[in-house]
């Protein structure tokens, strides 16, 4: 069974540019969450998709936005980047109602 | 209220000791403990996981303690290997939804 698969797995962009991330879960799991992970502030919860909805959302400015597609797949965006945003966005897939998550390998971003 | 707090931030041991790594929650409503490991370039691994029912948890040379009156949790990796060198991650999340909340993570180096 594959794993959570995110694409892709570096980029590089420039300040005021905006990003789209990819993450496709574990085949059958219909929740996905998005988390950064920066040496300063650890890991970090942005939001979390359920059916096509986010269910929760962390505390992240608007910048920061995603979306969950029919087939579970789930893409996050972030616009007019900052030099802080640079960091390892990490997906986690779980199945509905069942709390154990797991990660994908993760996206470096790095915003120069 | 929402944090999770970690320590210590590094460990080092001798093959064959035991790392023990705890963490403390405040928010009562938690009720589900996963620990995380994560090797680097990778993304976190889901090792265990406890519910606040249980006071103690075994997965092969893994260990989870519960103190729910004292709201902490700790992580205790017998037999150590240098493979078992890592950064571990402890967490915490609500029943609904899949908000995980962080510790700030504790990097393990067994020697061998």
């Amino acid at each position: 069974k594959a794993g959570v698969t995110q694409t892709p797995r570096y980029l590089i962009k420039t300040r005021g540019q905006q990003v789209t991330l990819s993450c496709s879960p574990i085949s059958g799991h219909r929740s996905v969450s998005w988390y950064q992970q920066t040496p300063g502030q650890g890991l970090q919860f942005l939001f979390e998709y359920f059916s096509e909805t986010q269910r929760n959302k962390g505390n992240f400015p608007g910048r920061f936005s995603g979306r969950q597609f029919s087939n579970s797949r789930s893409e996050m965006n972030v616009s007019t980047l900052e030099l802080g945003d640079s960091a390892l966005y990490l997906c986690a897939s779980s199945l509905a109602g069942i709390l154990e998550a797991f990660f994908g390998q993760g996206t470096r971003l790095t915003v120069v | 209220q929402q944090q999770v707090k970690q320590s210590p931030q590094s460990l080092i041991v001798q093959k064959g000791g035991i790392p023990i790594i705890n963490c403390a929650y405040e928010n009562t409503a938690f009720d589900y403990f996963p620990w995380y490991q994560q090797f680097p370039g990778k993304g976190p691994a889901l090792l265990i996981a406890i519910r606040p029912d249980v006071s103690e948890k075994k997965e092969g040379r893994f260990t989870i303690s519960f103190n729910k009156s004292a709201k902490q949790f700790s992580l205790h990796i017998m037999d150590s290997q240098p493979g078992d060198s890592a950064t571990y991650f402890c967490a915490a999340s609500k029943a609904a939804g899949n908000k995980l909340t962080f510790g700030g993570g504790t990097r393990v180096l067994v020697k061998p």
